[in-house]
């Protein structure tokens, strides 16, 4: 079964500043692809970014971009000129591939982001 | 367009009562799924429809929660005989699975908060 794993329960970061937020996974897939999502207080999850396992390059979207170290399994997100609008649950997610075609996401338990002004 | 919408919103029920929830994804959007998260918790998968068949029910964790699909249209979500520790934010997303796509995106709904007493 696929797992993955981030150890930061919460994280605080200056307005402006960037910060990293950790993920790592385990699989023996060969080919899979992670995903991160943004839930704000909200509830909504709004998608952020995703990386495939056989991309050659890191995966970027604006202030996001994703430190993927494939050998380490890891796959950290991070988030460039932090905004007050950034802080929000963030979670690291791996599709993994069953039944029928689903690709369902398994989740992390989540970093709560904080950006203080 | 139109996002994908649940209702309700909240829902308190007292223990040994049956709920449904309800799910209406974006127009076009075969693949549908469940996800229950709870407090402080990442997703968790629940079912998924390709159209109104349901593959892969592997995330059930009782036979007291049941779901059906209309077409590629609405879901609903039912949970029998409700217990407290199905208190949770019952998330349903849809996907386009259009073939050929390095990943498909799952849009989320906003959820429905279910309280149980």
């Amino acid at each position: 079964a696929q797992k993955i794993t981030q150890t930061q329960p919460g994280m605080f970061v200056q307005e402006k500043e960037a910060v990293t937020l950790d993920c790592t996974y385990d699989t023996s897939d060969p080919s899979y692809g992670l995903f991160w999502y943004k839930q704000p207080s909200s509830g909504e999850m709004i998608f952020l970014i995703y990386q495939g396992s056989y991309d050659q390059q890191n995966a970027t979207e604006g202030r996001y971009s994703l430190n993927f170290q494939k050998a380490r399994k890891s796959a950290n997100l991070v988030i460039s000129a932090s905004q007050l609008g950034d802080s929000a649950m963030y979670f690291c997610a791996m599709r993994e591939l069953s039944q029928g075609g689903s690709e369902k996401l398994v989740f992390g338990k989540g970093t709560k982001l904080t950006v203080n002004p | 367009g139109a996002g994908v919408s649940q209702s309700p919103s909240n829902k308190v029920t007292e223990k040994g009562k049956d709920v449904e929830l309800r799910c209406d994804p974006i127009s076009g959007h075969t693949a549908l799924y469940w996800y229950r998260q709870r407090l402080g918790q990442g997703l968790e998968f629940l079912i998924y429809f390709q159209g109104n068949s349901a593959p892969d029910k592997s995330g059930l964790p009782s036979d007291r929660f049941s779901a059906e699909r209309t077409g590629e249209s609405v879901s609903t979500l039912t949970i029998q005989r409700t217990q407290q520790e199905d208190s949770a934010v019952y998330l349903c997303a849809s996907s386009p699975r259009v073939s050929g796509y390095s990943y498909n995106e799952q849009f989320f709904g906003p959820g429905t908060r279910l309280t149980v007493l």
